[in-house]
């Protein structure tokens, strides 16, 4: 049980564009969800905690309006980056609460050119 | 400013031997302490959790939390080359939310 899948694992976009990823808790019911971004050699940061119903409470330093997340069921929640710029290029890793645990889905891995 | 400390690594172990990973944390309030594991490329994956002082053990793996000493760690026994990957320290931010801290991680290489 308590299985997480992001969609997609892997994106290529050009600057200027945006990009949905979308975090799906799979055998369970999340109402609570989290994004994570990590570049390389560095440690997962959080970037934001999504709650079914309600708007996403940002960590600080987070562009709210750049990184629109959206829970809309207790099974998905979406991150999609606005204006995508190089400097954005990261893995991006949701992760879904249960019973006080936090599962991570497999990563979506954005490269913006 | 909440933060959870581990050394980096390298830490290199031969297999069979016992490895041990360490973690200090700042928030006093944290009640929830969990280990990752993740390997390169991949997301972490989650080993251990810990709520009260003293050991826990699960298979070939103990999770040690001395709260007073803000100090948790993970020994791995029997170390295979499959354990090599980075092991991430998390802690939960008594501000709510359950929300994670993370540390940097220590990559741990077993040898043959």
């Amino acid at each position: 049980g308590a299985v997480v899948s992001q969609h997609p694992s892997r994106v290529i976009c050009k600057s200027g564009t945006s990009v949905k990823i979308e975090c799906r808790s799979l055998d369970f019911q999340a109402t609570t969800m989290f994004w994570y971004r990590q570049f390389p050699k560095q440690s997962l940061m959080l970037m934001a905690t999504s709650n079914e119903g309600s708007k996403a409470t940002y960590e600080q330093g987070v562009e709210k309006d750049k990184f629109l997340i959206n829970h809309a069921s207790l099974t998905l929640s979406t991150l999609t980056v606005t204006s995508a710029h190089p400097e954005d290029s990261s893995f991006y890793i949701c992760s879904a609460e249960r019973k006080y645990e936090q599962y991570f889905g497999p990563g979506t891995r954005l490269t913006v050119t | 400013q909440k933060e959870v400390e581990q050394n980096s690594g390298p830490l290199s172990v031969p297999e069979g031997a016992i490895a041990s990973l360490n973690c200090t944390y700042s928030d006093r309030g944290s009640q929830s302490f969990f280990w990752y594991r993740q390997y390169s490329g991949k997301s972490p994956e989650l080993i251990m959790f810990i709520y009260s002082n003293g050991d826990k053990e699960d298979g070939r793996f103990t999770a040690q939390l001395n709260k007073a000493s803000q100090y948790v760690s993970l020994l791995i026994r029997d170390s295979q080359p499959s354990d090599s990957a980075t092991y991430l320290c998390a802690v939960t931010f008594s501000g709510g939310y359950n929300k994670l801290i993370f540390g940097a991680g220590t990559r741990l290489a077993v040898h043959p």
